[in-house]
C-alpha cells in the first residue's frame, strides 16, 4: 500500500529537549516536504527536498532541522523545542515539484505538544 | 504574491445544501489548484484539482468553478451530506521556477448538520 508513515503519532516533551519525528514514503517520490497546521493559519510549509541531500526552506523553518540522507526518509528535527511549536505536524511526498500532477501525499500527523 | 487567501474560515450547511467555500490568489504563474479534504486525526488527502484552461470542473457531488480574470477559485459541495464534514484546504502551485512548491489557504471546517 503507497503511504507516507510518520511517527510518533503524539508526542508532549519539554522546552530545549531535542527530538526527531521520522517520516518514511514507499512511492519512490522525489519530492517531500514538512508543514505544520495551525488553527487558522492552514497549512504552513516548514523545510522540503527535491531529492537526496537537496533541502531548502520553506515558510516557516526557524527552529526546525531536516535531512535527507536516502529517498525515503526525511526526518524533522526540533533541536531545542519551545512551547510556540506546539503544533501538528505532516510530512508529504509527491512524485514532482510543480504543477498538474503534484498530488501531494500526506502522512497521518504528528501532535507535538512542548511545555 | 505566492498567497492563497481561503473563506470562510468555518462553515455549517444542512443536510442536503449546498456549500460552497472559495479562494483567491495572486501569483498569475500558478497553473494548478487543488483541493484537499481532512478528516479528524487523518493527514488531508487531494478531492478535485483543475487547470487554468477550464472553467469548472465536476467529480460527483463535488466542482471547482474557475474564474481567471479574478483569478479565484471554488469548491462547491452539491447535497451536502453529513460524511462530508471536513476541513477542506485550497491550493496553488506553479510549473516553474520558484512557484513549483503548493501554496495553501487558510482552511474551512465545513459541519453539515443531520
Amino acid at each position: 500500500e503507497a503511504q507516507v508513515t510518520q511517527n510518533p503519532r503524539y508526542l508532549i516533551t519539554v522546552t530545549g529537549k531535542k527530538l526527531t519525528v521520522t517520516c518514511s514514503q514507499n512511492m519512490n517520490h522525489e519530492y517531500m516536504s514538512w508543514y505544520r497546521q495551525d488553527p487558522g493559519l492552514g497549512l504552513r510549509q516548514i523545510y522540503y527536498s527535491m531529492n537526496v541531500e537537496v533541502t531548502d526552506k520553506g515558510d516557516v523553518p526557524e527552529g526546525y532541522k531536516v535531512s535527507r540522507k536516502e529517498k525515503r526518509n526525511f526526518p524533522l528535527i526540533l533541536e531545542s523545542p519551545s512551547p510556540n511549536q506546539t503544533s501538528l505536524y505532516f510530512c508529504a511526498s509527491s512524485p514532482r515539484f510543480g504543477g498538474a500532477g503534484t498530488e501531494a501525499f500526506f502522512g497521518q500527523g504528528t501532535r507535538l505538544t512542548v511545555v | 504574491q505566492q498567497q492563497v487567501k481561503q473563506s470562510p474560515q468555518s462553515l455549517i450547511v444542512q443536510k442536503g445544501g449546498i456549500s460552497i467555500i472559495n479562494c483567491a490568489y495572486e501569483n498569475t504563474a500558478f497553473d494548478y489548484f487543488p483541493w484537499y479534504q481532512q478528516f479528524p486525526g487523518k493527514g488531508p488527502a487531494l478531492l478535485i484539482a483543475i487547470r487554468p484552461d477550464v472553467s469548472e470542473k465536476k467529480e460527483g457531488r463535488f466542482t471547482i468553478s474557475f474564474n481567471k480574470s479574478a483569478k479565484q477559485f471554488s469548491l462547491h459541495i452539491m447535497d451536502s451530506q453529513p460524511g462530508d464534514s471536513a476541513t477542506y484546504f485550497c491550493a496553488a502551485s506553479g510549473s516553474s521556477g520558484n512557484t513549483g512548491k503548493l501554496i495553501f489557504g487558510q482552511g474551512t471546517t465545513l459541519q453539515v448538520k443531520p
